[in-house]
């Protein structure tokens, strides 16, 4: 398998723009997780998918960020309209069961200029 | 508010010594804790899933043991090498929403030659 895939690597765009991130987990994981890093907060779960249902968005900074995941080898996370402060790494990660480990993608990093 | 605390943030060991960080959590509601490590420009690799107190788990010259009753968890590298630098994350889950997991800032360590 060839993990969890993530696109774009990079991503740079003006604020007011459109930003959509991409997700292929392993197939067969049960789980999906959007997590965001930056340098003051750590690692931060967004959102997380159970068979392709949203269980949890709490973690969602607010309207401007909205994801899908429509099958189970696809999930996307859009922003709209982005602002300079969405600026960080953005990782997905995919899992099997609840004692499971993740398997991370290789991140996007976005940067709003 | 779920917290989980790393110690020390950063550490700087002589190759061939051994060494070893602690993470910190809440006691209660407790339902799995995790280990990864994360190298510069990867994405975070999952080393240990624990789930029992008084677990313990091992992976080569790293392992890890677990103390839910008092909230904490050891990660020991016995023979540390220049590849073992990179930063090891803990991460928490509760009982409820045990898939959902809260990452510590890490312990960043950095093995000289």
């Amino acid at each position: 398998d060839a993990g969890v895939i993530q696109s774009p690597r990079h991503e740079v765009t003006e604020m007011g723009q459109e930003v959509t991130l991409r997700c292929k987990p392993i197939s067969g994981h049960d789980y999906l997780f959007w997590y965001r890093q930056t340098m003051m907060r750590g690692l931060e779960l967004l959102i997380y998918f159970n068979n392709n249902v949203p269980i949890d968005d709490s973690g969602m900074p607010e309207d401007r960020f909205s994801a899908k995941m429509p099958n189970a080898s696809f999930s996307t996370l859009k922003i709209q309209p982005s602002e300079p402060r969405d600026s960080a790494v953005y990782f997905c990660a995919s899992s099997l069961g609840e004692i499971s480990g993740y398997t991370f993608g290789s991140g996007t990093r976005l940067t709003v200029v | 508010i779920l917290n989980v605390e790393q110690s020390p943030q950063s550490l700087h060991v002589q190759e061939g010594d051994s060494t070893n960080f602690t993470c910190s959590f809440p006691s209660s509601n407790f339902y799995a804790l995790h280990w990864y490590r994360w190298e510069t420009a990867k994405s975070p690799e999952a080393l240990f899933v624990m789930t029992l107190n008084g677990d313990e788990k091992k992976k080569g010259r790293i392992s890890a043991t677990l103390n839910t009753k008092e909230g904490y968890s050891y990660l020991y590298i016995k023979g540390s090498q220049p590849e073992d630098s990179a930063t090891y994350l803990c991460a928490f889950a509760i009982i409820q929403g045990a898939q959902k997991l809260v990452f510590g800032q890490g312990t960043r360590l950095t093995i000289n030659p």
